[in-house]
Order: structure tokens, then sequence, then C-alpha cells
């Protein structure tokens, strides 16, 4: 049982190239999460999808997109990188009552200069 | 949003036993959870808390108090392997559907557990 994967797991690009981060999850859950993690700022939630088709913004939402075409995928893009999307991302998935919250894949390390 | 507090930096000595607090304000509570966060890698469950109580789970405890909106984990006998970032989250159950799965995180308490 993989439960949640992240590719890329480290990247770096310079200011305005794009990139996608893949999360697959194999445990069948409907709530997925991206998050960015920051010295001294903790997780910051930048969307999130409660199942397939569906996506909502998060608390910090600028400057990234996302998908989920199938269930146990969840795709964040960055369309023209910038400085400041220099960050640690974390994906995550849940079923709604779980008493463990979330399940978090292993980060993507994303430098951009 | 939710208001979710907790120490920024904590150190203890191997062996020593040492509380995390968290208190938190929210709408409509629905659990509260523990995580944690070696340097470079990703969170990892620790505890949950929905109850008025303590939950025993080795060398860690949690407690939790609803009516004060307040927590704390536990650590006994600390190990140098210990050294981590402790993260408080809460599970909120008001607003929409889409909202109800999702956790509020604190800003994490590093731990550092000296020799």
């Amino acid at each position: 049982n993989a439960g949640v994967t992240q590719t890329p797991k480290f990247r770096v690009l310079k200011t305005g190239q794009s990139m996608t981060l893949l999360c697959a999850q194999d445990m069948n859950h409907e709530y997925m999460y991206w998050y960015r993690q920051d010295p001294g700022m903790g997780l910051r939630l930048i969307h999130y999808s409660v199942g397939e088709g569906t996506t909502a913004k998060g608390e910090v939402p600028d400057g990234y997109n996302v998908s989920r075409l199938k269930k146990q995928n969840f795709l964040l893009g960055l369309e023209s990188a910038a400085p400041s999307q220099t960050s640690v991302y974390f994906c995550a998935s849940s079923l709604t009552g779980d008493t463990y919250g979330y399940t978090f894949g292993s980060g993507t390390r994303l430098t951009v200069v | 949003g939710q208001n979710i507090d907790q120490p920024t930096e904590m150190t203890a000595t191997e062996g020593a036993i040492v509380q995390i607090n968290c208190t938190y304000q929210t709408s409509g509570f629905n659990g509260l959870f523990w995580y944690q966060q070696h340097a470079g890698e990703a969170p990892t469950f620790l505890s949950y808390n929905v109850l008025d109580g303590l939950e025993e789970k080795g060398r860690f405890s949690s407690f939790l108090s609803r009516s004060k909106g307040y927590s704390y984990l536990l650590l006994k006998e600390l190990q140098m392997k210990d050294s981590a970032s402790y993260l408080c989250a809460v599970r909120d159950r008001s607003g929409r559907g889409s909202t109800l799965g999702r956790l509020y995180f604190g800003r994490g308490t590093q731990l550092t557990v000296w020799p």
C-alpha cells in the first residue's frame, strides 16, 4: 500500500517557467489537499478537492491552479513560477471523520531562481 | 477561520518529560490531532482526541478539554530522536460540506532534546 505519492521530490525552476506537481493516492480517499510549508509560517492550504472533478481555493491560491480529473490524482500547477513560490509542497488526503486526519505525501522541495 | 496557538520552541533534556500546549478557537469542533514532523520529512500522525480526557500511546499522551479549547501533548522519557516539530491541528464540523474534512494547523512547536 503506497499511500500518498508525490512527484517530483525536488525541482529547481527559473522565474517564469511552468511545472506540474503530481499527487497520487491509492486509499480511495475523497478529499485531497495541497499545502505549502515555509519557515515560521506552518502549513498553509493552497487548494483542495472534495471529490473527482471538484476543486476549491484555500488560504493562498494565487499563482497556482489545480485539477482532479481522476479520484486518485490531484495536480498542482504553477503557470509562471516566481521566487516567492520557493517552498516545500505537501499533498495530503483524507476521508471525512477519519480518526487519523490526513495522510501526507513525502513532499516536493521547489526552488525558483 | 480558526485560531490555533502553540509555543514556537521548547527544549528539554534526554529522559525528561515535556508538555506541549495547544489552544484553539473554533465554531464547530470535530477532533484534535497531533502530528510529528522531523526536519525535511512529512508530518506523521501521533494522536487524535475528540472527547475530553487523556489518550495514552506508549511514551506519548494527549489531553483534550473541549470547554477550555485546550489540548496538550505529553512526551515522557525523552529521546534524542524526539527532536522534531509538533503540529496541533483541529478539524471543524461547521461550514459547508466541502470543508468538513479539513484540518486547521497551528504553526508547530520545535522541540529540541539535549543529551
